[in-house]
């Protein structure tokens, strides 16, 4: 099993450009996550979804949106980048819901000029 | 206030020591308790869930403490291999999940 698994795993973007990240889980677990790690600072959750067909925001949503493609995918879109979304940023999933142990992805360092 | 406060460090022991970690969280409606580690440039990996118990897994041990609110970590007999970044989990709900900042051990030959 892959586990989770994240692409692109590095990115570049110019101000303004869009992109995706993609995140896909093989453990057949319900609940999916997207985080952002900056310098000194814990994760910090962007978007979940508790069970396939469901999203909801997390503590720092504003400047993206994600889609729950089907059960083992879970993307992250960048609408018109900023350079204060230059971070890394983790997909996660776990059996159900955020009081079981999560499963990350390698990550995807994102830098915006 | 944070939610979920842990000491930055860095913690720098040599191997063969113990040391503990302490974490503190402000909700007591709090439900479940986890360590991960992180090392450097890497995804979080769990190291354990915390139980009302206690519980021990090889070097390493976790403790809940729910009236003090706190949760710790204590590892015994401390590898090189042990240098990383550790991060308390609190959860109160199947959808509120804070990760602390992380305390960072370093481990001297």
């Amino acid at each position: 099993n892959a586990g989770v698994t994240q692409t692109p795993k590095f990115q570049v973007l110019k101000t303004g450009q869009s992109m995706t990240l993609q995140c896909a889980q093989d453990m057949n677990h319900n609940s999916m996550y997207w985080y952002r790690q900056d310098p000194g600072m814990g994760l910090r959750l962007i978007y979940y979804s508790a069970s396939e067909g469901t999203t909801d925001k997390g503590e720092v949503p504003n400047g993206y949106n994600v889609s729950r493609l089907n059960k083992r995918e879970f993307s992250l879109r960048l609408e018109s980048a900023a350079p204060s979304q230059t971070s890394v940023y983790f997909c996660a999933s776990s059996i159900q819901g955020a009081l079981n142990e999560q499963y990350f992805g390698p990550g995807t360092r994102l830098t915006v000029t | 206030r944070k939610e979920v406060e842990q000491d930055p460090g860095p913690f720098n022991v040599p191997e063969g020591a113990t040391v503990a970690f302490n974490c503190t969280y402000s909700n007591s409606a709090s439900q479940s308790f986890f360590w991960y580690r992180q090392d450097c440039r890497k995804e979080p990996k769990l190291l354990m869930s915390v139980y009302s118990s206690g519980n021990e897994d090889g070097r390493f041990t976790a403790q809940l403490n729910r009236a003090s609110q706190y949760i710790s970590l204590l590892i015994r007999d401390s590898k090189l291999s042990d240098s990383a970044t550790y991060l308390c989990v609190v959860s109160s709900s199947a959808s509120k999940i804070i990760f602390g900042s992380g305390t960072r051990l370093s481990i001297r030959p």
